[in-house]
């Protein structure tokens, strides 16, 4: 089955960019769509589509992909951001088809 | 707006049945659109298991498809899992969502979620 990885924790300043990369083989040939998890709460989507945004999410949050990696960039990070952030793709090759990445810890200095 | 909620019991024993349900709130099942289950073991990441269309048309993630079943009751607007054969490795908060198709190069993501409900299997 296809496999995302991603690091374990980034950790930014306030105000600076984050950046949360997530890499799978040829992942650029896929819609790849971000998720973010507060403590006790439900994922919510922030990025779909590699880099459009749903309704309500600030335009700090964006998204891009291309070859290996997809990446989730955050500017002026700040610290309600402070999250566990999931890629996911759909892998229609696979008899795994939703396949999500281990996420990443985005820690707010 | 769409808004899901899980509901079922918080406790189940080993070898048991879990069961859950999914009510849909702003939104008619009927209208399309797949459903899913996608669990989160305490501390660890999402795992999904599996998914439903308004006609009943089901996928289920390979580990777990032997001990999952997943219906729909458009009637009440709502669609359940049921788990076999449960273990302590089954205790997870589990999620209910909405799986949208994505546009661009195919696939689908969960773009409304319900807010989880812990399932704990102990005796």
């Amino acid at each position: 089955s296809y496999v995302l990885t991603q690091p374990p924790s980034v950790s930014v300043a306030p105000g600076q960019t984050a950046r949360i990369t997530c890499g799978g083989n040829n992942i650029g040939s896929k819609s790849v769509h971000w998720y973010q998890q507060k403590p006790g709460q439900a994922p919510v989507l922030v990025v779909y589509d590699d880099s459009d945004r749903p309704s309500g999410i600030p335009e700090r949050f964006s998204g891009s992909n291309s070859g290996n990696t997809a990446t989730l960039t955050i500017s002026r990070v700040e610290a309600g951001d402070e999250a566990d952030y999931y890629c996911q793709v759909w892998d229609s090759s696979s008899d795994l088809p939703v396949v999500f990445g281990g996420g990443t810890k985005l820690t707010v200095l | 707006q769409v808004q899901l909620q899980e509901s079922g019991p918080g406790l189940v024993k080993p070898s048991e049945t879990l069961s859950l349900t999914c009510a849909v709130s702003g939104y008619s099942i009927s209208s399309g659109y797949y459903w899913g289950w996608i669990r989160q073991p305490p501390g660890k990441g999402l795992e999904w298991i599996g998914s439903i269309y308004h006609s009943g048309s089901t996928y289920y993630n390979p580990s777990l498809k032997s001990r999952v079943t997943i219906s729909v009751d458009t009637s009440k607007n709502q669609f359940s899992l049921k788990l076999s054969s449960v273990t302590a490795a089954d205790t997870a908060v589990y999620y209910c969502a909405r799986q949208m198709v994505a546009t661009i190069l195919g696939g689908y993501y969960f773009d409304y979620w319900g807010q989880g409900t812990l399932v704990t299997v102990s005796s």
